[in-house]
């Protein structure tokens, strides 16, 4: 299984400010998919944003981008203009564009948003 | 609106008591998975299916079993639940190939509690 490492396991912000969640990965291949995923308190998780490892260009989602940094195996999301709905645990994925269907997730980070 | 529906969103169990998890989609994906979460821990994917294929992760107890009747259901099988299995039970889907693909869907989550 591929290793997801989250490091930071709660952050903060301020309402309207920016955040910004680490995750690092470990992986010998050069095709993959990189995610973000949301989990709120009703504990469904829902998709952020999506990176190809073979586009360059960073995803963005309205507030939601990523800087993604393959050499270094590194892939952050920053949150711009927090907002109290962003607050949830936040968990980063990787999956395989080679082999097989698996999806695997780093430990999290839960975020607070201060009013 | 399609989408991914666990039951029961709570189960209590006794201590070795089998007890069986369900999971129905109406995407029409052909890849299911069942995920283990602990709390402040990763999910940890126990199994996935795509189509009848089933994918067993090396490190999923034998305890642990799943069936795929067709393809809106997914069920789990905890055939000897221990005190270490507490957990949330996550079910997802993906659709693999086309639009769409190698993106997870989500149940909100079975919390299986034991006794």
């Amino acid at each position: 299984a591929q290793t997801v490492t989250q490091s930071q396991p709660e952050m903060s912000v301020q309402e309207a400010e920016t955040v910004t969640l680490s995750c690092t990965y470990d992986t010998s291949e050069s095709d993959y998919y990189l995610f973000w995923y949301k989990q709120p308190p009703s504990r469904q998780m829902i998709l952020v944003i999506r990176q190809e490892a073979y586009k360059q260009q960073n995803a963005t989602e309205n507030r939601f981008s990523v800087n993604f940094q393959k050499a270094a195996k590194s892939f952050s999301l920053k949150i711009s203009d927090s907002q109290l709905g962003d607050a949830a645990m936040y968990f980063c994925a990787y999956r395989s564009a080679d082999t097989g269907n698996q999806f695997y997730f780093g430990t999290g980070t839960s975020l607070t948003v201060i009013p | 609106d399609a989408m991914v529906i666990q039951n029961p969103r709570y189960q209590v169990t006794q201590f070795g008591k089998p007890v069986t998890l369900s999971c129905s989609q109406t995407l029409n994906h052909n890849v299911m998975y069942w995920y283990q979460q602990k709390s402040s821990q990763a999910p940890k994917l126990l199994f996935h299916y795509y189509d009848k294929d089933f994918n067993n992760e090396a490190d999923t107890p034998d305890n642990f079993q799943s069936r795929r009747p067709n393809t809106s259901f997914c069920f789990l099988d905890i055939r000897s639940p221990g005190l270490g299995d507490a957990a949330m039970y996550l079910c997802a889907t993906s659709r693999a190939g086309g639009s769409g693909a190698n993106v997870l869907t989500f149940g909100a989550g079975s919390r299986l509690t034991v006794l």
